[in-house]
């Protein structure tokens, strides 16, 4: 069974720091697509990034980047120079397919960011 | 903007009285899914159409049903709302059913059962 953990329930950064938010998966999968998805208190989820299991550099968008250590089975998110409008609920979530033939993507549990000024 | 659209953004039912919930999307996408999220939770798939084909997950009550007249539009029904189906439904969309495909989150509907 596929399993994403994110361990940190909560965290707090002072604005224009980087932050890390730490995701480990489990999939006896050999491909795969790793996603992060941020959720506002509005309830929109926004999608971030995506790393695929075969690839082989980390993924870049703008400010934010995946740290993907595939031996670890770990793909944290970084944002760099934290801004206000960065303070809300940030998921980890894998896709794979199921036995049916279907794509269906896994979510953690969620960190919440909370940027301080 | 190509966009996933949610209506109502909060919707009010009373107990057992059945309500329908809207999204649409502008993406001309394949794959539209909906999804569950209670208050500090994970969502949690209900049901997704591939084109016309429906796909139910296992653990989905009957209590929910989903209807796609067309590539456009596709409806969440809740036959007879409990207390315990107040949440946030969320609809989303991807171009294919593959592992790399993206999906692409309307704003969600809140939903209160009264």
């Amino acid at each position: 069974a596929q399993k994403i953990t994110q361990t940190q329930p909560g965290m707090f950064v002072q604005e224009k720091e980087a932050v890390t938010l730490d995701c480990t998966y489990d999939t006896s999968d050999q491909s795969y697509g790793l996603f992060w998805y941020k959720q506002p208190s509005s309830g929109e989820m926004i999608f971030l990034i995506y790393q695929g299991s075969y690839d082989e550099q980390n993924a870049t968008e703008g400010r934010y980047s995946l740290n993907f250590q595939k031996a670890r089975k770990s793909a944290n998110l970084v944002i760099s120079a934290s801004q206000l409008g960065d303070s809300a609920m940030y998921f980890c979530a894998m896709s794979t397919i199921s036995n049916f033939g279907n794509e269906k993507l896994t979510f953690g549990t969620g960190t919440r960011l909370t940027i301080i000024p | 903007d190509a966009m996933v659209i949610q209506n109502p953004r909060y919707q009010v039912t009373q107990f057992g009285k059945p309500v329908t919930l809207s999204c649409s999307q502008t993406l001309n996408h394949n794959v539209m899914y909906w999804y569950q999220q209670k208050s500090s939770q994970a969502p949690k798939l209900l049901f997704h159409y591939y084109d016309k084909d429906f796909n139910n997950e296992a653990d989905t009550p009957d209590n929910f049903q989903s209807r796609r007249p067309n590539t456009s539009f596709c409806f969440l029904d809740i036959r007879s709302p409990g207390l315990g189906d107040a949440a946030m439904y969320l609809c989303a969309t991807s171009r294919d059913r593959t592992r790399a495909e993206t999906q692409y989150f309307g704003p969600g509907t809140r939903l209160l059962v009264l």
